[in-house]
């Protein structure tokens, strides 16, 4: 399996602009989970899906942010406007609910840098 | 916040070490995690010990736990360089998916 695999691995956009993340979780996980990691802040969790319906979005820190799970095997994550703030490494991460232990499995990551 | 402290924020070792890493949390938990993230990457799961359990072991890894305290340590040991990395511990609560996660501890091994 190729594991979680994020799109772009890399992302330079100016203040104003939509971004668009993507992610493709572990085929057969039926959770999906975003995460933002700054320095300041660690490792927050912004939404997670089951099933390809959001149950948790407490964690997205404004409407600017949005996310969507069209399918089984894609989602992304939007921010519009985007804004020097939201300059972060971005994570999937994906898990099975039919796992022996619920570990999540991370994919390489979005860094986003907005000038 | 139910985000916990781990601590140090930094350790530096040299090979053959034992290195051990702390981690505190407020809320209860039905599971605490360990994760390693070396720079540049995701993380990567390590081991879970579950709310009932008080130590738990997987190759050069000990976790321990201990609820009444609201703690978790993790011990390496003989670390090897290829083990620097930051490794965080996640808070799993019952009846939620969620993990809270702290702000990690950075581990270097010297060669």
């Amino acid at each position: 399996d190729a594991g979680v695999i994020q799109s772009p691995r890399h992302e330079v956009t100016e203040m104003g602009q939509e971004v668009t993340l993507r992610c493709k979780p572990i085929s057969g996980h039926d959770y999906l989970f975003w995460y933002r990691q700054t320095m300041m802040r660690g490792l927050e969790l912004l939404i997670y899906f089951n099933n390809n319906v959001p149950i948790d979005d407490s964690g997205m820190p404004e409407d600017r942010f949005s996310a969507k799970m069209p399918n089984a095997s894609f989602s992304t994550l939007k921010i519009q406007p985007s804004e020097p703030r939201d300059s972060a490494v971005y994570f999937c991460a994906s898990r099975s609910s039919g796992a022996r232990f619920n570990e999540q499995f991370f994919g390489p990551g979005t860094r986003l840098t907005v000038l | 916040s139910q985000q916990g402290e781990e601590d140090p924020q930094a350790l530096s070792i040299q090979e053959g070490e034992n290195a051990t890493m702390n981690c505190s949390y407020k809320t209860s938990i039905n599971n605490l995690q360990w994760y390693r993230q070396n720079s540049g990457r995701g993380l990567v799961h390590l081991i879970l010990i579950r709310s009932n359990e008080r130590e738990k072991h997987s190759g050069r890894l000990r976790v321990t736990l201990d609820t009444s305290k609201k703690s978790s340590s993790l011990l390496i040991t003989a670390s090897r360089a290829a083990d620097t990395a930051s490794y965080f511990c996640a808070r799993g609560q019952r009846g939620s998916e969620k993990l809270v996660f702290g702000k990690g501890t950075k581990l270097t091994v010297n060669p």
